[in-house]
């Protein structure tokens, strides 16, 4: 079983620029998490699918933040436009049913904000 | 969800057990305790959880104190590939948002 994917893996743009990261979950996850982590903080919670549905959102930090999943598959986050403290690694995570306890991750997108 | 304490770095040699310990004093009676692991340029990777019991899987052992106030993630014999940053996360609920702190850096050394 493939386990979660990310695309890119690193990406470098230009402050104003936009960037789509891409997660796709392991097949039949209906949980689709996205975490990041910025220069020198924890890992810190952005938003949870459930399906195709936003399920939590209080982590997106601003409106530059947008998460999709259509059809409750994969997912996308652009960031729009991109600031230099956006920088940092983002992460994607899925889980399987209601009340699954263990969340898996993707290996990352290191996005750099230049 | 409940704070948990961790010591920021530990350090063992190969092939000896690990005892990682973790306080979350204000732990309810509903929070389960979590243990996630990153290695070095991967994302965060699930080890163990439990509630009252201690747990064993194929990865390590998890030991809940009585009073639940502390728990410890047992690796049993410690290799080079466990060598990582470990996370001890309280949660009340399946699928809600994992909470990290800082978590304890893990060297192993030869």
């Amino acid at each position: 079983e493939a386990g979660v994917t990310q695309f890119p893996s690193h990406s470098v743009i230009e402050k104003g620029q936009t960037v789509t990261l891409r997660c796709d979950p392991i097949s039949g996850h209906d949980n689709l998490y996205w975490y990041r982590r910025v220069m020198g903080k924890e890992i810190k919670f952005l938003l949870h699918f459930v399906k195709e549905s936003k399920q939590d959102e209080s982590g997106m930090p601003n409106n530059r933040f947008l998460a999709e999943r259509t059809g409750g598959t994969y997912s996308t986050l652009k960031v729009q436009p991109a600031e230099l403290e956006d920088s940092g690694v983002y992460f994607c995570a899925s889980s399987h049913y209601s009340g699954a306890r263990e969340q898996y991750f993707g290996p990352g997108t290191r996005l750099t904000v230049t | 969800d409940a704070k948990t304490t961790q010591p920021n770095s530990m350090e063992s040699n190969e092939e000896e057990p690990v005892h990682l310990p973790c306080n979350h004093s204000t732990i309810s009676g509903t929070d389960y305790i979590h243990w996630y692991r990153q290695l070095p340029s991967q994302g965060p990777e699930y080890v163990i959880h439990g509630l009252t019991s201690n747990v064993n899987n194929r990865m390590a052992s998890l030991a809940i104190a009585e009073d639940r106030k502390s728990s410890t993630l047992i690796l049993h014999r410690a290799t080079l590939r466990d060598a990582a940053v470990y996370y001890c996360i309280l949660s009340q609920a399946g699928n809600t948002p994992l909470v990290f702190g800082k978590g304890t850096r893990l060297s192993v050394i030869a």
